[in-house]
């Protein structure tokens, strides 16, 4: 199995500009998480997906933050406008979905998004 | 409200040396506990969970963690660490129901001295 896949590994942009960051789940797997991780406020979960749907999106920062899952196979999180405070580690991660949180998250290598 | 703390920032240990990295743990009941390890510029990997039973837990790599109800406290330990394990360590609780979320500890950067 390839793992979870994300792209791009790197981003780097102007602020102000739209920022879209993709994930492949691991074939089979129902729940998908985005984590963001810096040194400040470390690894915090973002939104989590079961079966396409968003469960909890609490941790989405603000209106500039969308997540979608159009299908079991694919994700984007997209900032729009994007802000030098939105520098970080993006990261992907899933799992089976049976129980929620609690099941063996697999997380994708990450994305570092750097905001000019 | 929950929270997860792992006071040591950075542990320095010899290579061969034990290992024992602290994690305490703030919740209304005994959440489903984790450790997972990131080697730099990696996603996280788990390396042991608990749900309930035994309060000792084997992991990956050689680690293992006991839970103590009494102390709220969920500590990772290797009796013989090796140059291979010089990495970030992440605890982490999440609920048993839908009600709260996941949350990860700060992390304790671990160095291996040779």
């Amino acid at each position: 199995d390839a793992g979870v896949i994300q792209s791009p590994r790197h981003e780097v942009t102007e602020m102000g500009q739209e920022v879209t960051l993709r994930c492949k789940p691991i074939s089979g797997h129902n729940s998908l998480f985005w984590y963001r991780q810096t040194m400040m406020r470390g690894l915090e979960l973002l939104i989590y997906f079961n079966n396409n749907v968003p469960i909890d999106d609490s941790g989405m920062p603000e209106d500039r933050f969308s997540a979608k899952m159009p299908n079991a196979s694919f994700s984007t999180l997209k900032i729009q406008p994007s802000e030098p405070r939105d520098s970080a580690v993006y990261f992907c991660a899933s799992s089976l979905g049976e129980r929620e949180y609690a099941d063996t998250q697999y997380f994708g290598p990450g994305t570092r998004l750097t905001v000019l | 409200a929950q929270s997860v703390t792992q006071p040591d920032i950075h542990i320095t240990v010899s290579e061969g040396a034990s290992l024992e990295l602290r994690c305490n743990y703030s919740y209304g009941a005994t959440p489903y506990l984790f450790w997972y390890v990131q080697s730099p510029g990696q996603g996280l990997q788990l390396l042991l969970k608990y749900f309930s039973g035994d309060t000792l837990v084997q992991g990956i790599k050689g680690f293992e963690a006991e839970f103590k109800r009494s102390q709220s406290s969920f500590n990772l330990r290797k009796p013989s660490v090796h140059w291979s394990d010089a990495a970030e360590y992440f605890c982490a609780v999440a609920p048993y129901s839908s009600a709260s979320k996941i949350i990860f500890g700060s992390g304790t950067r671990l160095s291996i001295r040779p």
